[in-house]
């Protein structure tokens, strides 16, 4: 089955500096990879995602990268806001065509 | 915005009790899906549903049960609450139907505590 880590579990950075959150996958029959942002009190939603035929995507101040070779996908934020502080998850489509998350990664955007 | 909704968003209950964690959406999703969140953050897929009648287990094994007996509603049930259940529960949907089938709508969860 599926397994995905991401790291770091914890993120602080000053406003307007970049974040990075990195993740990486063990089955190689994974084709989609999404990114999901949870803010406190909320359910996840979706920010971006990437196909594996695909290997950058960018969406303003966020992007997503890929490697298949290696099964590993980054999360880059740049001009980081206040309003991006969150829990960010990377994951994975399993065969059953569902989701296996990441561990989640806390972003803190100091003011 | 998503129109999926889980009530009640707070729960304490003592051990023993039955409880039935509500889920209802209004998009049309065919399939709903149960994930538990433990204070860890990460998620775990508990349940899902392709569509009226199917119901499926999930990655991390659970005690509790679904049901899907209409498209809108996927409701869990625990039959016997411990603490060990205490938890966030997230329901979410999604419509396999259309192109960006793979995106999950996730209400804002149910906060359990079992004491």
């Amino acid at each position: 089955g599926e397994n995905v880590e991401q790291h770091p579990s914890t993120l602080s950075v000053q406003e307007g500096d970049s974040a990075v959150i990195k993740c990486t996958y063990s089955d190689s029959a994974s084709n989609y990879f999404p990114w999901y942002k949870q803010e406190l009190g909320k359910g996840p939603q979706l920010i971006i995602d990437i196909r594996s035929n695909v290997g950058e995507k960018k969406d303003q101040r966020i992007a997503v990268t890929l490697n298949k070779t290696a099964k590993h996908f980054s999360l880059h934020i740049t001009e980081t806001q206040p309003e991006d502080s969150a829990v960010y998850f990377c994951a994975a489509e399993t065969g059953a065509n569902n989701l296996f998350f990441g561990t989640g990664t806390r972003l803190t955007v100091i003011p | 915005e998503a129109d999926i909704y889980q009530t009640p968003r707070y729960l304490v209950i003592g051990t023993g009790k039955k409880i039935t964690l509500e889920c209802s959406q209004t998009m049309g999703h065919d399939k709903m899906y149960w994930y538990q969140q433990d204070p860890g953050m990460e998620l775990h897929l508990i349940h899902y549903s392709y569509g009226v009648n199917s119901t499926e287990k999930g990655d991390l094994s659970s005690e509790s049960t679904v049901s899907r007996i209409r498209t809108e509603h996927f409701p869990l049930t625990l039959e016997s609450a411990r603490p060990s259940h205490t938890s966030q529960y997230l329901c979410a949907s999604s419509d396999t139907r259309t192109a960006k089938n793979e995106k999950l709508f996730f209400g804002s969860g149910t906060q359990l505590s079992v004491l």
